[in-house]
């Protein structure tokens, strides 16, 4: 059974600093995605990382795939209060989504 | 297009009752997902189809819980009888996986279940 562990599961940060979200899966798969929510909102597509070595960027995340060590990290430059959300990753073909990473970005 | 639409967005009923959800995808999609979210157990995934035919329906909790797919641009998840635990907020997914295709997976708006 595919198993997603994200870490941190809580991250508090701020404004101006850089971290990185981490994502691990248990089984070998060619295909990640990473998903953000909003507060009673709907889940909204972020990255697909389709390949080994894989990279991926939009604003102020930036997203990578090491499927030989079954990693995903979601990193963050200079973190804004916009990007306070939750953020999943998901692996396979059927979606196994990961616990999600609550971010909260502190002026 | 529209995006997946999924209806009721809230629901409010009493224990017992049936409850029904309806999710219509993306035209041209070939799979579509059933997820719930609750707090303690976050986002579960209940039942897939592919070309309208359910291919993993392990998730689904109990017999209370049924899921159909009678044409490509309609489904519902079924609760016969409701119960309090099963309050959540409901999503449904589809996408279009193939050669060549991310098969990225578009959500819809959610049914937020509350049942007393």
């Amino acid at each position: 059974e595919l198993k997603v562990e994200q870490n941190p599961l809580f991250l508090s940060m701020q404004e101006g600093k850089n971290y990185t979200i981490y994502c691990n899966y248990s089984t070998t798969s060619d295909r990640l995605y990473w998903y953000r929510q909003d507060p009673g909102k709907s889940l909204e597509s972020l990255f697909v990382l389709l390949s080994n070595g894989a990279v991926k960027q939009e604003g102020r995340l930036m997203a990578s795939l090491d499927t030989k060590a079954r990693l995903s990290t979601l990193h963050i430059t200079a973190a804004v209060h916009d990007l306070s959300a939750t953020y999943f990753c998901a692996v396979g073909i059927r979606l196994t989504f990961g616990e999600g990473t609550q971010l909260t970005v502190n002026p | 297009d529209a995006g997946v639409i999924q209806s009721p967005r809230h629901e409010v009923t009493e224990m017992g009752q049936e409850v029904t959800l309806r999710c219509k995808p993306i035209s041209g999609h070939d799979y579509l997902f059933w997820y719930r979210q609750t707090m303690m157990r976050g986002l579960e995934l209940l039942i897939y189809f592919n070309n309208n035919v359910p291919i993993d329906d392990s998730g689904m909790p109990e017999d209370r819980f049924s899921a159909k797919m009678p044409n490509a641009s309609f489904s519902t998840l079924k609760i016969q009888p409701s119960e309090p635990r099963d309050s959540a907020v409901y999503f449904c997914a589809s996408s279009f996986i193939s050669k060549g295709n991310t098969g990225e997976l578009f959500f819809g708006e959610g049914s937020r279940l509350t049942v007393l």
